[in-house]
């Protein structure tokens, strides 16, 4: 009963570094999320998928780009690692596009950039 | 602009008492929301949710509080147990997408 799936769990890079943040999920889901979360400020969106082919920003989009590799998988991309990205990272999934249902999560990657 | 705010940050209650969680939102156009759960190390659990065609849900313990003309809701947890202890997250929906507040710490005293 894996659920959502991210690998790695923990990650440190140095700046400049390139990185990505791999999330699978076994729940026949269409809709993908990824958001980041530091703290005090909640999550925050960063790309999200309602279908495999589709992909839109979020709220804080720079500094990454995604791929919805088929129906399962959704990974997240950094080229060129920031200080500023230091974060929690969690990837989520729903069953529907309209989001009128919950997203399920992940445990989260915590990635340090030095 | 944050448009779901959670203005408490932390809130601590005695074992067996009420707990209150208070979410507020700006924009008129959310229509679903959700209240997560997180431990440390762990990612949200989905905790429960309303539709804004509704002003209360109930599953056991947990009841969700929809106010629309305040933009207003609450988690209201009866009895308060010590592994409610989390980060409670209110989320609100307009569509395919959730917004997030920053999150009320729960501390459940024995």
């Amino acid at each position: 009963n894996a659920g959502v799936t991210q690998t790695p769990k923990f990650q440190v890079l140095k700046t400049g570094q390139s990185m990505t943040l791999q999330c699978a999920q076994d729940m026949n889901h269409n809709s993908m999320y990824w958001y980041r979360q530091d703290p005090g400020m909640g999550l925050r969106l960063i790309y999200y998928s309602a279908s495999e082919g589709t992909t839109d920003k979020g709220e804080v989009p720079n500094g990454y780009n995604v791929s919805r590799l088929n129906k399962r998988e959704f990974s997240l991309r950094l080229e060129s690692a920031a200080p500023s990205q230091t974060s929690v990272y969690f990837c989520a999934s729903s069953g529907s596009r309209t989001g009128a249902q919950p997203q399920h999560f992940g445990d989260g990657t915590r990635l340090s950039i030095l | 602009d944050q448009q779901v705010k959670q203005n408490s940050p932390s809130l601590s209650v005695q074992e067996g008492r009420i707990s209150i969680l208070n979410c507020d939102y700006t924009n008129s156009m959310f229509d679903y929301f959700l209240w997560y759960k997180k431990y440390p190390a762990e990612g949200p659990t989905f905790l429960i949710s309303i539709s804004s065609i509704k002003d209360k849900n109930e599953d056991g313990r947990f009841t969700v509080f929809l106010n629309k003309s305040a933009k207003h809701l609450s988690l209201h947890i009866v009895p308060s147990q010590p592994g409610d202890s989390a980060v409670y997250f209110c989320a609100a929906s307009p569509g395919n997408k959730l917004v997030f507040g920053a999150g009320t710490i729960l501390r459940v005293k024995s």
